[in-house]
């Protein structure tokens, strides 16, 4: 079964904190493609990154990065030095080649206080 | 500028109506989608057309339809046949699917 798991419903951080947002994936398939996304309060929803199953090199851009450990199935988001323009609900998403679709996790609700 | 125009941004349905959501998109892309997501939860495939003429169900089709006659749009219909319709209703296009989505800016449906 394809699945996505966001364990952390909701977080709180004060600004200028790092903060990492965890994203766990379960796919029988090989070939698949992971994605972030952030939904601001007016709700439409924004990409931020795109990863392939053959592409384990850790992103970096700006104050984000991403770190994809196929060993423990995981797409990890990280915030550094985070802002209160961040304060979102982040999805993890997975999409494979079999399915052509999206799934997404739950989503994680981030709020950065000043 | 190139996107996805979801219409009406707010809509509310009586019981027992049909109502239809717009959403046109001008990036020239093949694919389009249409989401539900309800509070606390991440978003359900309702629908899915990689082509013209062409659509599949997603994983919660029952109670709602679709068409799609044009490349630019691809509208949904919630039947009086859904039973909880009360949701933000999501429009998204792509080039090939693992391209990542555009999505619209929504749709918050509420039956009065």
């Amino acid at each position: 079964a394809q699945k996505v798991t966001q364990a952390q419903t909701e977080i709180s951080v004060v600004e200028k904190e790092d903060v990492t947002l965890d994203c766990v994936y379960e796919t029988r398939d090989t070939t698949y493609y992971l994605f972030w996304y952030k939904q601001p309060p007016s709700g439409e929803l924004v990409f931020l990154i795109r990863r392939n199953s053959f592409d384990e090199q850790n992103e970096i851009s700006g104050r984000y990065s991403w770190n994809f450990q196929k060993s423990t199935s995981s797409f990890n988001f990280t915030i550094t030095a985070s802002q209160v323009v961040d304060s979102a609900v982040y999805f993890c998403a997975l999409d494979m080649d079999s399915s052509y679709k999206l799934i997404f996790g739950s989503g994680t609700r981030l709020l950065v206080r000043p | 500028d190139g996107g996805i125009t979801q219409s009406p941004k707010y809509l509310f349905r009586k019981e027992g109506q049909n109502v239809t959501l717009s959403c046109e998109q001008n990036l020239n892309h093949d694919a389009m989608y249409w989401y539900r997501q309800d509070p606390g939860q991440g978003l359900r495939l309702i629908y899915y057309s990689q082509i013209v003429n062409d659509f599949q169900k997603g994983d919660i089709a029952e109670g709602y339809s679709v068409s799609r006659e044009k490349k630019e749009s691809f509208p949904l219909t919630v039947t009086s046949a859904q039973k909880n319709p009360t949701a933000f209703y999501l429009c998204a296009s792509s080039i090939r699917h693992y391209d990542g989505y555009t999505f619209g800016s929504g749709t918050r449906l509420t039956v009065v």
